[in-house]
């Protein structure tokens, strides 16, 4: 029962270097997220999605692009990485609409030098 | 847009005694769901408790529960009789029902003393 998984958990670039970060779900949940999480500023919402084909932009949507070509699959793409983006980053997915409970991956920290 | 917000960047606790975290949210919406979650150590989310804004009772799990003041744009969490294994961070969230976008604050480390 893997849940959410994220690949990969650990990673450090170089400014401008590029990078794809995977979240793989095995739940069949429709709606899939990704979140940053900074000291201080709590989880922010970079892009989500609501079903496969789908995307939409969250509240730090800059310097970042996803892709959910599968239903189970969201990727998470950094063109041009920025010391900015050094961060902890979050997949989260959830079955429904409304009060369904939303499932965390483990989390990946990136690193930017 | 919508925002959460929570002011209490950190709160202490002892052990046995109740703590109530304060969250507050801003959305032209009438219809949303709010939740807390809590995040320990190890990093991993985990589902404290939620509202449907249109119910007005208030939510509880067993130790865990809420104010929910809809017009105040409210949302405060209560913990009963805290352990030492309820010291973690604790996220207020707000999920629009329109757009399903879900949103967090910027989170209250709770510390637990015995």
């Amino acid at each position: 029962n893997a849940g959410v998984t994220q690949t990969p958990k650990f990673r450090v670039l170089k400014t401008g270097q590029s990078m794809t970060l995977l979240c793989a779900q095995d739940m069949n949940h429709e709606y899939m997220y990704w979140y940053r999480q900074d000291p201080g500023m709590g989880l922010r919402l970079i892009h989500y999605s609501v079903g496969e084909g789908t995307t939409a932009k969250g509240e730090v949507p800059d310097g970042y692009n996803v892709s959910r070509l599968k239903k189970q699959n969201f990727l998470l793409g950094l063109e041009s990485a920025a010391p900015s983006q050094t961060s902890v980053y979050f997949c989260a997915s959830s079955k429904d609409r409304g009060k369904a409970e939303a499932f965390f991956g483990q989390g990946t920290r990136l690193t930017v030098v | 847009a919508q925002t959460v917000t929570q002011s209490q960047p950190e709160m202490s606790v002892q052990e046995a005694e109740t703590v109530t975290l304060s969250c507050t949210y801003d959305t032209s919406e009438s219809d949303y769901y709010l939740f807390w979650y809590k995040q320990p150590p190890s990093r991993q989310m985990i589902l404290v408790i939620r509202q449907e804004a249109y119910k007005q009772q208030n939510a509880t799990e067993n130790r865990f529960s809420v104010n929910f003041q809809k017009a105040a744009k409210s949302f405060s969490l209560k913990i009963s009789d805290s352990q030492l294994g309820d010291a973690a961070m604790y996220f207020c969230a707000y999920r629009s029902a329109g757009t399903d976008k879900l949103i967090f604050g910027t989170g209250t480390r709770l510390q637990v003393f015995p």
